[in-house]
């Protein structure tokens, strides 16, 4: 179960559109559509942004989108705000009730 | 909405196990339709998963702790624990628990988060 592969960093300016992506292998990412990513800011607890690769909780942008190809998924902010500046971490489900986490993407807004 | 809070020592020596436990409110422990977990983050790291828990007792460890983990539920006081055995300082990291609906594959409510070091 290695880390999944994320971008040390990530920057844009207010407005703009970032991606951030998160490769793994045809054991986790490439056989399941069951990607989560999340956001955290410094000190704070993790919160969930997409689920199930796509899927947004209750109560998040729908400037969050999440999506997948081949054994990479990816994360894009549009619209970046002030407030996206945070830690990214994405999460795969890798069978078996397994779970694997990607190294984390910083998220700068310049 | 479920609410989690971690629980445990905040200091150990190398050697000693670690334990922490998770209190569940809001729902029970005993709900078919979540799983439990254990995640913990080094200093300035990255997310580890390190196992999850069903109602029923049915474990899950990441295979690069597996020898040394232990994840059990206490349904009479709504509670799943974590036991770690022989601690290093690479072991330093603060623990957070969270709660996985069945079936969505995520990590939908955490405990705040509990820092716990290893040093002589």
């Amino acid at each position: 179960q290695s880390a999944l592969t994320q971008p040390a960093s990530v920057s844009g300016s207010p407005g703009q559109s970032i991606t951030i992506s998160c490769t793994g292998t045809s054991s986790d990412v490439g056989r399941y559509n069951l990607v989560s990513w999340y956001q955290q800011h410094p000190g704070k607890v993790p919160k969930v942004m997409i689920y199930e690769g796509s899927k947004r909780p209750s109560g998040t942008s729908n400037r969050f989108s999440g999506s997948k190809s081949g054994n990479t998924a990816s994360l894009t902010i549009s619209g970046l705000q002030a407030e996206d500046e945070a830690d990214y971490y994405c999460c795969s489900y890798a069978g078996d009730s397994i779970y694997v986490f990607g190294s984390g993407t910083k998220v700068t807004v310049l | 909405q479920l609410q989690l809070q971690e629980s445990g020592p905040g200091l150990l020596k190398p050697s000693e196990t670690l334990s922490l436990t998770c209190t569940v409110s809001g729902g029970s422990i005993s709900s078919i339709n979540y799983y439990w977990g254990w995640i913990r983050q080094p200093p300035g790291k990255g997310l580890e998963w390190i196992g999850t828990i069903y109602y029923s007792g049915s474990t899950y460890y990441n295979s690069s702790l597996r020898s040394r983990v232990t994840i059990s539920v206490d349904t009479s006081n709504n509670q799943f624990s974590l036991r770690l055995s022989s601690v290093t300082a690479a072991d330093t990291a603060v623990y957070y628990c969270a709660s996985l609906p069945f079936a969505d594959y995520y990590f939908k409510s955490w405990g705040q988060g509990t820092l716990v070091t290893v040093s002589s």
